[in-house]
């Protein structure tokens, strides 16, 4: 079954908004990483959070991560049309090499 | 896309026929997996391989096999197709120590 399950399935908002997804996991995590997906494209690692850090920024991305409530949340600050896609977590269970358990998606759409 | 190509892109086959999917990176990572991607189930891990010769099994593993005999290469096998295993096939690699993953282009698969 699916470790981590994305919400909202599906968000749509205007250019120069805020996004926020989230991200629920079951079980205790190595660290937890974000994934980008363009339509019909392969995935791209966005950024990735250990579990012993609460907060990590790369540009306009914001993660949080509370394994008391075992969730993550992404924000992408001031968004673009180009920022629609497929966002994904995934959660790893071990430090180094690890296979990563990815939830559903979120698909998010910036209109103009 | 971290020089990792997928082949084939695109195919179509009928139920009960062999079909073989190649990865071939020119990164010299250790680590190649094979996942599937469908509609309302994210991407789901089918196999992986952690060095030449040595593979394991991810979450959805029947009706596959995959075999490495060299580090560039990581292919895919339906012995027998089937429609359920109608998907978008990602082959995705990583290197020793490094907990992140790139993913190739993908292939879309059609058995009918």
């Amino acid at each position: 079954s699916q470790q981590g399950e994305e919400d909202p399935q599906a968000l749509s908002i205007q250019e120069g908004e805020n996004a926020t997804m989230n991200c629920s996991y079951k079980t205790s995590i190595n660290n937890l990483q974000w994934y980008r997906q363009n339509s019909g494209r392969g995935l791209v690692h966005l950024i990735l959070i250990r579990s012993n850090e609460r907060e990590k920024h790369s540009g306009r991305l914001r993660v949080t991560l509370d394994t008391s409530k075992k969730s993550s949340s992404l924000l992408i600050t001031a968004s673009r049309a180009a920022d629609t896609a497929s966002y994904f977590c995934a959660t790893a269970f071990d430090s180094g090499y690890s296979t990563l358990t990815f939830g559903k998606g979120t698909m998010l759409l910036v209109s103009p | 896309d971290a020089g990792i190509t997928q082949s084939p892109r695109h195919k179509v086959t009928e139920t009960g026929t062999p079909v073989t999917l190649r990865c071939h990176q020119t990164e010299n990572h250790r680590y190649m997996y094979w996942y599937r991607q469908d509609p309302g189930h994210g991407l789901r891990l089918i196999h992986y391989s952690y060095g030449v010769k040595d593979t394991d099994k991810g979450e959805v593993s029947d009706g596959y096999s995959v075999s490495r005999s060299k580090t560039e290469d990581f292919l895919l096998t339906l012995e027998s197709a089937t429609s359920s295993q109608t998907s978008v096939y990602f082959c995705a690699i990583s290197g020793d120590y490094e907990e992140t993953q790139y993913f190739g282009p993908g292939t879309r698969l059609l058995v009918l």
